[in-house]
């Protein structure tokens, strides 16, 4: 079966330390891979994508991801959290050739920032 | 610029009534999508439609239906058969060009039954 496992539902961290979003997926075919961001009340924004190439991708805001296709997973880092990434992060996995867009996405992490 | 515009951005109704929501894009995209959003369930699929006049069902059609006449237009209505309709629901669309199953989001509907 698809799927896509965001473990940890909430996550607090101090401002500045560093963050790590886990998501692990089962997919049966090569995998597009994707982290989005939701602030409250909003729609979701695109933060990187992966689907070949160097498994070491950088998106917007300072993130990134690394893929390790022996682990299935995708987990999204930053080195320096700010006040403002408060928000909910949702992986999702999808196939690379368009096949009705059907992304999956895992349940979401909420990530709150401490002062 | 381009993008994706639902409305309205709050909508309340009544028990069994009819309710419709507004999705626009300029982005020239060939597919839409209609995603349901419930605190700790993530994105679930309601409809989707690749092209003008087709549509398919996603994961939780029962109780919504949608229509595409027009290539930037992506309606969703909630009917009364639904028995739960109170959430967020979120409009998004995709093209071939941008890499295929990239989805570009909407600001979202909150619907609430009262």
């Amino acid at each position: 079966a698809q799927s896509v496992t965001q473990p940890d539902i909430h996550i607090t961290v101090s401002e500045g330390a560093s963050l790590e979003l886990r998501c692990n997926y089962s997919y049966g075919a090569t995998p597009y891979l994707f982290w989005y961001v939701q602030s409250p009340g909003q729609g979701l924004q695109l933060l990187l994508k992966y689907f070949s190439g160097d498994t070491l991708v950088q998106g917007i805001k300072g993130f990134e991801a690394e893929f390790k296709r022996s682990q299935s997973s995708f987990n999204l880092r930053k080195p320096s959290v700010h006040w403002s990434d408060a928000a909910e992060y949702f992986c999702a996995v999808g196939p690379i050739y368009n096949q009705g867009g059907k992304l999956i996405f895992g349940q979401g992490t909420e990530l709150s920032v401490k002062p | 610029d381009g993008g994706i515009t639902q409305s309205p951005k709050y909508l309340f109704r009544k028990e069994g009534q009819n309710v419709t929501l507004s999705c626009e894009q300029n982005l020239n995209h060939d597919a839409m999508y209609w995603y349901r959003q419930d605190p700790g369930q993530g994105l679930r699929l309601i409809y989707y439609s690749q092209i003008v006049n087709d549509f398919q069902k996603g994961d939780i059609a029962e109780g919504y239906s949608v229509s595409r006449e027009k290539k930037e237009s992506f309606p969703l209505t909630v009917t009364s058969a639904q028995k739960n309709p109170t959430a967020f629901y979120l409009c998004a669309s995709s093209s071939p060009g941008t890499g295929g199953t990239e989805l570009f989001f909407g600001e979202g509907s909150r619907l609430t039954v009262l």
